[in-house]
């Protein structure tokens, strides 16, 4: 298998802008995290998905922040307008059904410059 | 509330030399605790994880590391560290508040070993 993977990798964009961050989970895998890392907050999980359905998304910053998962090979995560302040990378992360036992895999992430 | 606690935020270890990260936790119940591994510019691997048995948990690279209950720690350990070890290193234990298994990360501990 590929592993997680994400898209873009590298991102630069200016302030006001939309952003999309794109996401393609482990196959056969039923849950999909997305989640934020910076040198201030560290790893911060913004939303988690179960067989496409946003589970929980008590760490989505604002309104300007939204995420999809459309079917089970695919999520977004929008910013929209982005900021300055939402320059980090950006991290999806899979894992398989079976219980809080199962390992979570991260994809290489998206690093993201708003400018 | 449960939490991850990584006090250090910078190992430095000489080659060859036994190296010691450490996390200690405070959850609800059993704890199920998790070791990742990112290099630069990577995504975050996984090493390790306890989640019952034996307290001693053996991963990937060469790595372990002891789950102890008292102390309510679990530190990662590695005999001989090589250079090539030099990365940040998250310890993290599952929210058992949280259905989807939520992963409540520490700030990550900064390993370096020189030659």
């Amino acid at each position: 298998d590929a592993g997680v993977i994400q898209s873009p990798r590298h991102e630069v964009t200016e302030m006001g802008q939309e952003v999309t961050l794109r996401c393609k989970p482990i196959s056969g895998h039923d849950y999909l995290f997305w989640y934020r890392q910076t040198m201030m907050r560290g790893l911060e999980l913004l939303i988690y998905f179960n067989n496409n359905v946003p589970i929980d998304d008590s760490g989505m910053p604002e309104d300007r922040f939204s995420a999809k998962m459309p079917n089970a090979s695919f999520s977004t995560l929008k910013i929209q307008p982005s900021e300055p302040r939402d320059s980090a990378v950006y991290f999806c992360a899979s894992r398989p059904k079976t219980g809080g036992r199962e390992t979570q895999y991260f994809g290489p992430g998206t690093r993201l410059l708003v400018l | 509330a449960q939490s991850v606690a990584q006090p250090e935020d910078q190992v430095n270890v000489a080659e060859g030399n036994p190296l010691t990260v450490k996390c200690t936790y405070s959850v609800s119940g059993n704890p199920y605790l998790f070791w990742y591994v990112q290099y630069p510019n990577r995504g975050l691997q996984f090493l390790l994880k306890y989640i019952t048995g034996d307290n001693l948990v053996k991963g990937s690279y060469g790595f372990e590391a002891e789950f102890n209950k008292s102390q309510t720690s679990f530190h990662l350990k590695k005999p001989s560290a090589l250079v090539s070890d030099s990365a940040l290193y998250f310890c993290a234990v599952r929210d058992h508040y949280n259905q989807g298994g939520k992963l409540i990360f520490g700030q990550g501990t900064e390993l370096s070993v020189k030659p």
